[in-house]
């Protein structure tokens, strides 16, 4: 049973760039929540997706967008890339938005130059 | 403004001997916590919880404490293993705010042969 996964591994950008980020949640999950960690500091949370639709929301600005598809999968796009934006982006699956575990994929290693 | 907050950053301790990481959160609404272990390239994996009805959980070697009027919780890890060393993480989830967590920024846990 494939736990979640993220694709890429490593991405390298350069300011003013736009990115996507992918995300495939475990098997039987339907909810995809995106988490930022930056150097040295705990997973900040982004925003999730429950049934293809923005459910809740952190305190982050619009340039992060995302999407989720029918199969559950997810994107998360980040917009106008800043410096500021380099850090490790997790994907974390559960089923449903209720009180589920949530299981986090490996991340993504963000660098903007 | 941080509402969860891991105060040491690291940590060493001597195998069999016992680990205490501590978390200290300051939103009233947060009801349930969370303590995820975190290995290098890997995305933060569960570890123990504690309902804010209780003060206390076992699992195993893990035990999670709660004091609600200090804001306060701590994890206990007997006996330390060295393959307990991983960055462990402090989380918390409000009340009807369906599972988005708030994450401390860690503490890293040496545990020497």
């Amino acid at each position: 049973d494939a736990g979640v996964t993220q694709s890429p591994t490593h991405l390298i950008k350069t300011r003013g760039q736009q990115v996507t980020l992918r995300c495939s949640p475990k098997s039987g999950h339907d909810t995809v929540s995106w988490y930022q960690q930056a150097l040295g500091q705990g997973p900040q949370f982004i925003f999730q997706y429950y049934e293809e639709e923005e459910r809740q929301r952190g305190n982050f600005p619009d340039r992060f967008s995302g999407h989720q598809f029918p199969n559950y999968s997810s994107e998360l796009n980040v917009n106008a890339l800043l410096l500021g934006d380099s850090a490790l982006y997790l994907c974390a699956s559960s089923y449903s938005t209720a009180y589920n575990e949530q299981f986090f994929g490996p991340g993504t290693r963000l660098t903007v130059l | 403004d941080q509402q969860v907050k891991q105060n040491s950053p690291s940590l060493s301790v001597q195998e069999g001997r016992i680990s205490i990481l501590n978390c200290d959160y300051t939103n009233s609404m947060f009801d349930y916590f969370l303590w995820y272990k975190k290995y290098p390239a890997e995305g933060p994996t569960f570890l123990i919880s504690i309902s804010s009805i209780k003060d206390k959980n076992e699992d195993g070697r893990f035990t999670v404490f709660l004091n609600k009027s200090a804001k306060h919780l701590s994890l206990h890890i007997v006996p330390s293993q060295p393959g307990d060393s991983a960055v462990y993480f402090c989380a918390a989830r409000p009340n009807n705010a369906g599972n988005m967590l708030t994450f401390g920024g860690g503490t890293r846990l040496m545990v020497k042969p």
